[in-house]
């Protein structure tokens, strides 16, 4: 399978526990991104990286949220003392544009399984 | 705000069917817009994706239009299929940072036999 991998599919942890999601992305593809959906509801704009520079945080990131790409290759999401309002399904996605889509902006992200986190 | 608006909420239609899901947009200036498929617990798939240049994108039974100047779009599902039961997300990026995707919160179809 070639398309983007995550790591768990499920976790259940309890409150104030620390959990970290693994995103492994398409071979070669050098954007990466993770958005968050609760239920009913679609993703939200997590983070994007470039390589292995992180260059967006949403504000939705508090401060118990950390994300790494160390070599630009998989990465890394990780929640700190976790609360039950963090419970969602946490969606990675990859994208590799040519010099056209980049001018259109035209960046088609191939999207994980998700991570479905249950807070307890 | 940018915002991106779906409706309806939830639809019910019989296998062999045809139905036309809506979109409308706020986001300026606005790069592409793009229909995803995702299937419960799983991950979105794309559908189509359009420039503003684009008005119309086939991709099998699904064809999507686009109407940058009313700011609308729509997916039209032709012969239904069991199969096609899924949420349908219409997913939206600005010039300006065209690698952030603003999501609706979906369509949910859910087709009988």
């Amino acid at each position: 399978d070639t398309g983007v991998s995550q790591d768990p599919r499920h976790k259940i942890t309890k409150r104030g526990q620390n959990v970290t999601f693994r995103c492994d992305p398409i071979s070669e593809h050098n954007r990466l991104y993770w958005y968050r959906q609760t239920l009913g509801q679609g993703p939200e704009f997590l983070t994007y990286f470039q390589n292995e520079a992180q260059l967006e945080k949403s504000r939705l990131l508090s401060d118990r949220f950390s994300a790494e790409r160390p070599k630009g290759s998989f990465s890394t999401l990780e929640i700190q003392r976790t609360e039950q309002g963090d419970s969602a399904m946490y969606l990675c996605a990859s994208s590799l544009p040519t010099m056209r889509d980049r001018y259109r902006g035209n960046t088609e992200a191939f999207f994980g399984q998700g991570t479905r986190l249950t807070v307890v | 705000k940018n915002q991106v608006e779906q409706s309806p909420q939830s639809l019910i239609i019989l296998e062999g069917k045809n139905c036309t899901l809506q979109c409308n947009y706020t986001v300026s200036p606005f790069s592409n817009l793009r229909w995803y498929k995702q299937d419960t617990g799983r991950g979105p798939v794309s559908l189509t994706i359009m420039t503003f240049s684009e008005n119309t994108k086939s991709n099998g039974r699904y064809t999507a239009t686009l109407d940058a100047d009313t700011k609308q779009s729509s997916l039209h599902i032709t012969a239904s299929q069991l199969s096609d039961s899924a949420s349908y997300i219409c997913v939206v990026s600005a010039s300006y940072s065209s690698y952030k995707l603003i999501f609706g919160s979906g369509t949910r179809l859910l087709v009988r036999p």
